[in-house]
Parts: structure tokens; sequence; C-alpha cells
């Protein structure tokens, strides 16, 4: 089955930790990785799309990698307010253009 | 401003009660598209639309209803046939449908079962 794996669920970190979250995938003939933010109450906040393995891409304290299997959003020195949770999707060859989305990681960054 | 507006952001359901989510877009984009978001879950397609007048069925369809009359326009109705109705319920939009087409978030509505 077609599916997005986002670990951990959630993540603590103190102000200035730096770490990553994963979002693994078992989809055939990728055509692009999203990562998005998504604050309480509200709608998901575009970040990053990769498209081919390799692929690094990088926003003030965020930096998405694309592996054949998966991707990490690697998170340098973090701040509180960079508290959210950080949700995954992916589409592929025959997901006739719709996305599937994991399930978020929720990051909580204590001063 | 440009943007996706969603309202209302709460609403309630009595039971045997249909209900309809707004959803404007300002953006110009041709695809629209309804999310449900449950605790713990991924966000799960509803419907979809790629062009007025034409919309299909997204993984969780069962009890719910689309129009596309309108480009900026694709409200969601709740029919009394969802038993479980109560979700975080997002729409989005996209220039056309494809993995270079970001989609973009309205802020959401909360749906209740009263």
């Amino acid at each position: 089955e077609d599916q997005v794996t986002q670990s951990p669920e959630a993540l603590r970190l103190q102000e200035g930790e730096s770490s990553s979250l994963n979002c693994s995938y078992t989809v055939s003939g990728l055509r692009g990785l999203f990562w998005y933010r998504q604050d309480p109450g509200k709608g998901p906040e575009f970040l990053f799309t990769l498209y081919s393995a390799g692929e690094e891409k990088e926003k003030e304290r965020l930096k998405a990698t694309l592996t054949k299997k998966e991707s990490f959003l690697h998170i340098t020195a973090p701040k509180p307010e960079d508290s959210a949770t950080y949700l995954c999707a992916v589409e592929y060859r025959d997901s006739n253009y719709q996305l599937i989305w994991g399930a978020g990681t929720k990051l909580i960054i204590k001063p | 401003d440009g943007g996706i507006t969603q309202s209302p952001k709460y609403l309630f359901r009595k039971e045997g009660q249909n209900v309809t989510l707004s959803c404007e877009q300002n953006l110009n984009h041709d695809a629209m598209y309804w999310y449900r978001q449950d605790p713990g879950q991924g966000l799960r397609l509803i419907y979809y639309s790629q062009i007025v007048n034409d919309f299909q069925k997204g993984d969780i369809a069962e009890g719910y209803s689309v129009s596309r009359e309108k480009k900026e326009s694709f409200p969601l109705t709740v029919t009394s046939a969802q038993k479980n109705p109560t979700a975080f319920y997002l729409c989005a939009s996209s220039p056309t449908g494809g993995a270079r087409n970001i989609q973009y978030f309205g802020a959401g509505t909360r749906l209740s079962v009263l």
C-alpha cells in the first residue's frame, strides 16, 4: 500500500537544540514531496517542494533533504516560534495528481 | 490580499441536518480541494475539482457533496448521511493539478455535532 509515515509523532526540544524530522514514503514514481507547517487551529502553510533524490532546500532555520525513500526536515538552533506541526505529503505517478499525507510531527520548542 | 477564505470558522450540526461549508479563493486557481483532518491522521481528500462544472470523488466522499459553479467557489455540504462529521475541514487550491503546483490552504472550519 502506498503510504507516507512521519516520525517522531512529537518532539520536544530546548531552544537552540538542533534536530531532524523524518518523512518516509513507499510510493513508486515520486513526482514531488511537499513540506508544510501547521499552527493550531489554522490551515497548513507551504514550506518546500522537493522533486528528486539529492535535492535540498533551505529557509531560515529549516533545511529539507530528499533521498529515494525518505525526506528529512532539519531544524537548526530552533526558536519557540518554530513550534508547530510539520506535515509531509507526496504526489506520485499513479496518484492522479493527488497528495498522500503523513500524520505530522508536533514540534515543541521550549525557551 | 489574495487568498482562500473559509467560513464559518466554527459550525455545529444537529442530527439529521445538512450543513454547508463555504470556500472562496481569489488566486485565479483552476483546481480546488476539500480535505478532512482528524487527530493523529493525515489529511484525507473528500472531493476535488480541476475545472468549473466538474469534480471528482476523493478517498472519503460518502456523506458529502460539492458543487463548482464558479471558478472562485467550491462549497462543501456535509449531509445527514455522514454519521461521524466531527472534524476540521480544510479547503485548498492550486493553479492546476500536478506536483509543480503547490496547494494553498484556507484557515479551516471546525465542525461539531450537537
